[in-house]
């Protein structure tokens, strides 16, 4: 299994620009989650998905969307990005909701 | 809401150092309990968990027992390696009203152990 895994690794986004970060995991979990790590500010749920088909808002949504066609996928997109949004992003997915498998991160910076 | 409090770093030990690393938390109900670890470069990995009172989660050595009368969590380990160097996050879940589970994270403790 190769677990959770996230695409791109590095991105630099001019203000204004989209993007879409990329999540996939084979471990067949129907929960999955993104979230943001800025410095000393631990970690922040931006949104979740309980199943292909159902996502909702975590506490940091806003400028951010996300879809789950698949039980594999849950794309997080950027649509006008701004420097608030640099930061580290982390994707997880877990099967009994509690046990969260993460993916190792995207670093973004927004200038 | 429910919340974490861990305590502020950095920590720097040196090798064979005993560790404690102090999370407290807010919580109705009775949540499960999590510690997670994030190595460099890395995502994070869960080290331990413990489901309910006085439980004690162990794994690598390290250990944190729920206390419900103090709402602790902390963790320990009686002797850290420089393999242990990286961020601690202590962690516990949250229902929300819709009854989907959530994770609430502290704000990570890092740990550095030098030879």
């Amino acid at each position: 299994n190769a677990g959770v895994t996230q695409t791109p690794k590095f991105r630099i986004l001019k203000i204004g620009q989209s993007m879409t970060l990329q999540c996939t995991q084979d471990m067949n979990h129907n929960y999955m989650y993104w979230y943001r790590q800025d410095p000393g500010m631990g970690l922040k749920l931006i949104y979740y998905s309980v199943g292909a088909g159902i996502t909702d808002k975590g506490e940091v949504p806003n400028g951010y969307n996300v879809s789950r066609s698949t039980t594999e996928d849950f794309p997080l997109r950027l649509e006008l990005a701004a420097p608030s949004q640099t930061s580290v992003y982390f994707c997880a997915s877990s099967y009994l909701r509690l046990e969260q498998y993460f993916g190792p991160g995207t670093r973004l910076t927004v200038t | 809401g429910n919340s974490v409090t861990q305590m502020e770093g950095p920590v720097t030990l040196s090798e064979e150092a005993f560790l404690t690393i102090n999370c407290t938390y807010t919580a109705t109900g009775y949540p499960s309990l999590f510690w997670y670890v994030q190595y460099p470069g890395e995502g994070l990995q869960l080290l331990l968990k413990a489901t309910k009172a006085d439980d004690k989660g162990s794994n690598k050595g390290f250990e944190a027992t729920y206390r419900k009368e103090t709402t602790s969590f902390h963790l320990e380990k009686g002797s850290v390696q420089v393999s242990d160097s990286a961020v601690y996050f202590c962690a516990l879940s949250d229902r929300d009203n819709g009854g989907s589970e959530k994770l609430v994270f502290g704000k990570g403790t890092k740990l550095t152990v030098n030879p």
